[in-house]
Order: C-alpha cells, then sequence, then structure tokens
C-alpha cells in the first residue's frame, strides 16, 4: 500500500484554468504537507495542516487553496492557473506537528505543466 | 532565520569513487539533521538522520556526521555505485519547519 499518495501523476492544463490536485496518506499522521520544487529543484513548503488546521501557510499566491476535509487528506486547489505555477507539488506528511526529530514521507509528486 | 547551504552540482563520479556532498546549516536551536534523497520521477525519501551535535547517521554505505562545531552534516559513501544516481538533499527540522537545501545532483557512470 502506497503511504503517501496523489493525484494525479501529471496535470497539463491551460493558462486560467482551475485544478486540483488530491492527496491521501494511510499512514495516521496528524500533520501533512504541500512543496513546490521548481525545475532546479528548489523545494519550497507551501502549506501544512495539523489535525485539519493550518499551521504554516508561507507567502504563496492566494489563488493556491488548501483543503483538508479530514486528516488523512490534503487537496490543494489552483485558481486561474499562471505559466509560472509549472512545477512538480508534493505532498508530505508527518507524525506529529513538533517537527524537531520529525520524518517527513512523501508523495511521489504531480507534474504540473501550464501551457 | 534557519537556513541550509548544500554544494551545488551536478556531480559525476565513476563507480567506485569515494563522493562527499557538503552541507552546512544555519540554526537559532538545536535542529535535527537529515539527508533526503529523490530518485528520478519519485519523491524524496529520507536517507538517514541524526538527532544531536556528534551523532553519526548511517544507510545503504552513506554516512553523515552531525558537527555542531562546524554546523556541518556532510554526506559520504566510499564507493558509488550506478544505482546511486538521484539528487541529494540536506535538511535541517526545527519546531514546526523543515528547511531544505537546493539538492545537488549525483551521476554515477559505469
Amino acid at each position: 500500500d502506497t503511504a503517501v499518495s496523489q493525484t494525479p501523476k501529471y496535470l497539463v492544463t491551460q493558462m486560467g484554468n482551475d485544478k486540483s490536485i488530491k492527496c491521501e496518506q494511510n499512514l495516521g499522521h496528524d500533520t501533512m504537507y504541500w512543496y513546490k520544487q521548481d525545475s532546479k529543484k528548489f523545494l519550497k513548503i507551501m502549506f501544512s495542516y495539523n489535525n485539519k488546521e493550518l499551521i504554516i501557510n508561507e507567502t504563496v499566491p492566494n489563488r493556491f487553496s488548501p483543503k483538508s476535509p479530514d486528516k488523512a487528506h490534503l487537496n490543494l486547489h489552483i485558481n486561474s492557473l499562471e505559466l509560472g505555477d509549472s512545477a512538480v507539488y508534493f505532498c508530505a506528511s508527518s507524525q506529529g506537528a513538533g517537527m524537531t526529530n520529525e520524518k517527513l514521507f512523501f508523495g511521489s509528486g504531480t507534474q504540473l505543466s501550464v501551457l | 532565520g534557519d537556513s541550509v547551504t548544500q554544494m551545488e552540482g551536478p556531480v559525476t563520479l565513476s563507480e567506485e569513487a569515494f563522493l562527499t556532498i557538503n552541507c552546512t546549516y544555519t540554526a537559532t536551536g538545536y535542529p535535527s539533521l537529515f539527508w533526503y534523497v529523490q530518485y528520478p520521477g519519485e519523491g524524496l525519501q529520507l536517507l538517514l538522520k541524526a538527532t544531536k551535535a556528534d551523532d553519526k547517521g548511517s544507510n545503504k554505505g552513506f554516512e553523515a556526521t552531525y558537527r555542531k562545531e562546524t554546523t556541518s552534516f556532510h554526506l559520504e559513501k566510499g564507493s558509488v555505485q550506478v544505482s546511486d544516481s538521484a539528487v541529494y538533499f540536506c535538511a535541517l527540522s526545527e519546531e514546526v519547519q523543515f528547511y531544505f537545501g537546493t539538492g545537488t545532483s549525483l551521476t554515477v557512470i559505469p
């Protein structure tokens, strides 16, 4: 069983469209994250939820809206997609929210291409 | 604020060569340190970690020692294999945040 699964794996869409990426973890973890990885492999935290509550909200455009219906799911909705949104988006989870000594489990990524 | 700096790549080595990827950090408290590896087309996986000064993390022949005096956590392997080709990320965690380095791409040629 995949521990952290995200769908779709590939997403190709036109500028201006609205799209969603879904993430689910079956590890029983309390905390989930969204990271963005650019073409140079730089990894940047976007959001983090602990037990469905937002705990990290980095400076990202408000076109990006995370939604956590329960602690096993953290979806990412993106409105009015722009060319610069093209990247690989990774979902991750960890047992708790106190990050020191925590281990992150990553999904396999969603490659978003905006045309 | 906290940050991680790792050597820029790409790094290309012949099989069985010695590998070092440098990583230094800046932290306000007592972070845990990690190396993550990303194989092509996959998400990041934990390679090894160390939670306090002088701890040595090791896995799959890779090692890194938490050096508080030099604020470093360099990754080493004595003899690399083609299957080690991947992108390696140094990271630290403190309180509610993870900080990743920029990644170092390693290619091992037969």
